[in-house]
């Protein structure tokens, strides 16, 4: 079965930072692209970032760009999204999800709250 | 960058079809894929590649896809179907995945 866990969220000043971690489980890791999604409270999804199977490319949404970081260690399952400068904007649930392009397999998302 | 423009809510009666709109600048071009999410829940992939239903998705969930306006249609709406729902793309210019606002579905 495949099961995707984030952990890493909490609660954070403004300039602040954090890491958060996607464990993998129930499949090939190192074969599967995998993406950041957040959701705002009350808001819709908002796609942050990609990284290819073997972490050699990665991509990120304008709003990111520069001051988060997506990576992956393929011996260890484990997805990384360090997230530095963080501001009130930056609130949100945030899942790691499975896939190219279309996500088949999400987490259930960890809560990153940015206030002082 | 590209955008994806969806009704904030559409309200169906039981038993009736729901069709919910993702409009986009040619989006019949690229392939559209439709999320599910309840409240409290993470997102479930309900249509992908236009038009085709992960396993274990009811065929009353179908989808559609041509020039600037791909649809997601539920036949035979369940009060369970009451959710938010989320068209995506890819757009390769930018490399991006782009989410659509959302469309919250109320069944009356």
């Amino acid at each position: 079965e495949v099961q995707l866990v984030e952990s890493g969220g909490g609660l954070v000043q403004p300039g602040g930072s954090l890491r958060l971690f996607c464990a993998a489980s129930g499949f090939t890791f190192s074969s599967y692209w995998m993406h950041w999604v957040r959701q705002a409270p009350g808001k819709g999804l908002v796609w942050v970032s990609r990284i290819n199977s073997d972490g050699s490319s990665t991509n990120y949404a304008d709003s990111v760009k520069g001051r988060f970081t997506i990576s992956r260690d393929n011996a260890k399952n484990t997805l990384y999204l360090q997230m530095n400068s963080l501001r009130a904007e930056d609130t949100a649930v945030y899942y790691c999800a499975r896939d190219r392009t279309a996500f088949q397999h999400w987490g259930q998302g960890t809560l990153v709250t940015v206030s002082s | 960058s590209y955008v994806l423009t969806q009704p904030p809510s559409v309200s169906v009666a039981p038993g009736q079809t729901a069709r919910i709109t993702c409009g986009g600048k040619n989006i019949g071009s690229k392939s559209v894929h439709w999320y599910q999410q309840k409240p409290g829940q993470a997102p479930v992939l309900v249509v992908y590649d236009d038009s085709d239903r992960p396993s274990g998705i009811p065929e009353r969930f179908s989808g559609s896809n041509s020039g600037n306006t791909a649809t997601l249609t539920i036949s035979r709406v369940e009060a369970g179907d009451e959710a938010d729902y989320y068209c995506q793309v890819w757009d390769s210019s930018s490399d991006h995945v782009v989410f659509g606002g959302g469309t919250k579905l109320t069944v009356l």
